[in-house]
């Protein structure tokens, strides 16, 4: 399966505790997207990186979250001294950087829970 | 900011139903619409998107939808919805020529009956 791959699939933690996401981009894709899904909503943008230059943050990434792509392939999305409202399915997706074509390809999502 | 309506939250349907989805987004530029899929248990899949040219695109098992401009619409439509249709329909938007984040609706959820 060559499509985007998340990892792990699902994690429960307890509040306060820090918790670490990865994505793994379809190969040769230069952009990497976080989203962020709650129950009853959309998917709501979180961060965006250009191989490895993260270029936009939302709002909703707040100081305790952080995004890498280190060099340019997998990203890690990082939650620090995580809450209950943090509970969410965290979405990730690439897309090719050479059209300016924006089709988004989506993982299977980390659903994380927070006690 | 772009954003994107979907005015039905939850639809059930018969087999063999015929179905429209809508969709309405704001924003005052260019804009290229997707419609993504998400299956009982399955990651979100492109089920069509609009760049340009033909308004009416038409994407994989047997679904449409028709970009009308002046409305800010991007409504979805199959003349036949099969139980296997059963899932939740997300409408998004981004801004044409960009590389950024893709501003979804909040869903639509179908459910098709036997």
């Amino acid at each position: 399966d060559t499509g985007v791959s998340q990892d792990p699939r699902h994690k429960i933690t307890k509040r306060g505790q820090n918790v670490t996401f990865r994505c793994d981009p379809i190969s040769e894709h230069n952009r990497l997207y976080w989203y962020r899904q709650t129950l009853g909503q959309g998917p709501e943008f979180l961060t965006y990186f250009q191989n490895e230059a993260q270029l936009e943050k939302s709002r909703l990434l707040s100081d305790r979250f952080s995004a890498e792509r280190p060099k340019g392939s997998f990203s890690t999305l990082e939650i620090q001294r995580t809450e209950q409202g943090d509970s969410a399915m965290y979405l990730c997706a690439s897309s090719p950087g050479r059209s300016s074509y924006n089709e988004q390809f989506f993982g299977p999502g980390t659903r994380l829970t927070v006690l | 900011a772009q954003s994107v309506s979907q005015h039905n939250h939850h639809v059930i349907l018969s087999e063999a139903a015929s179905l429209e989805l809508g969709c309405n987004y704001s924003y005052g530029g260019t804009v290229n619409l997707f419609w993504y899929v998400q299956y009982p248990g399955q990651h979100l899949q492109l089920l069509l998107k609009y760049f340009s040219g033909d308004p009416l695109v038409k994407g994989i098992k047997g679904f449409e939808a028709e970009f009308i401009k002046s409305k800010f619409s991007f409504n979805l439509r199959k003349p036949s919805v099969q139980w296997s249709d059963t899932a939740e329909y997300f409408c998004a938007v981004i801004r044409t020529g960009t590389a950024s984040k893709l501003t979804f609706g909040t869903g639509t959820r179908l459910q098709v009956t036997l």
